[in-house]
């Protein structure tokens, strides 16, 4: 298993500015997985961060908008950068634990507000 | 055709009733698969794997259909405590590596 230690757990913030995001791990995991769920929606995969390498980022998600950093292999951030109130949602990281059938583990989210 | 597919809800059911929730997916070379719950304003948490020849978890019982490329969730006697959101998470094969999918999410309200 893995334990996430994810913070803030949520924030309001004005528009125009930027918000970081950290997520800590128990253990060593080669990749962490950055989600945003928006209200009543699933979870849409926004980054795949990897330690050593740039970010592969999903369609529609940017490095610019949401760069993130991994500086070892228990730590990783997101930042969320001149916020509109569309990125009003929930954050949430992951990483995924077991060879053949990974399961996932989550942080225990952030909840953002943008106003 | 969304990867993988499941029915919103709400389903609103009474105390002691059983309910089943289904998920379909898209890729017939999925190769785990998973039911998670998710609290109000919590993170997602599993709940239980599917395997292939079924599986259960007290009240809880996951079965797989392969060839009808669908999962199932059926609970048994349910609780108040039982009311979340059941996510159905996929795990596909994708450039690779094994890619995390998730279903909406099904919301059940148990009901006293």
């Amino acid at each position: 298993s893995a334990v996430i230690s994810q913070k803030p757990s949520r924030d309001i913030c004005q528009r125009g500015t930027s918000l970081t995001i950290q997520c800590q791990v128990d253990s060593q995991v080669t990749m962490m997985f950055w989600y945003r769920q928006q209200p009543g929606q699933s979870l849409t995969l926004i980054a795949t961060a990897n330690q050593g390498s740039e970010a592969t980022y999903e369609s529609g998600f940017v490095i610019d908008k949401f760069p993130i950093s991994r500086p070892n292999l228990t730590f990783s951030t997101l930042t969320v950068s001149n916020m509109s109130p569309e990125d009003s949602s929930i954050y949430l990281c992951s990483v995924r634990v077991g060879g053949r059938n990974p399961e996932a583990f989550f942080g225990q989210g952030t909840r953002l507000t943008v106003v | 055709r969304k990867e993988v597919e499941q029915d919103p809800g709400p389903f609103n059911v009474p105390e002691g009733a059983t309910v089943a929730f289904n998920c379909t997916y898209s890729n017939s070379a999925s190769q785990s698969f998973f039911w998670y719950r998710q609290d109000c304003r919590k993170e997602p948490k599993l709940l239980m794997s599917v395997y292939s020849s079924g599986n259960e978890d007290g009240r809880f019982t996951a079965q797989l259909n392969r060839a009808s490329q669908y999962i199932s969730l059926l609970i048994r006697d349910s609780k108040l405590s039982d009311s979340a959101t059941y996510l159905c998470v996929v795990n596909m094969p994708s450039g690779g590596y094994q890619k995390v999918t998730f279903g909406t999410g099904t919301k059940l309200q148990v009901i006293p």
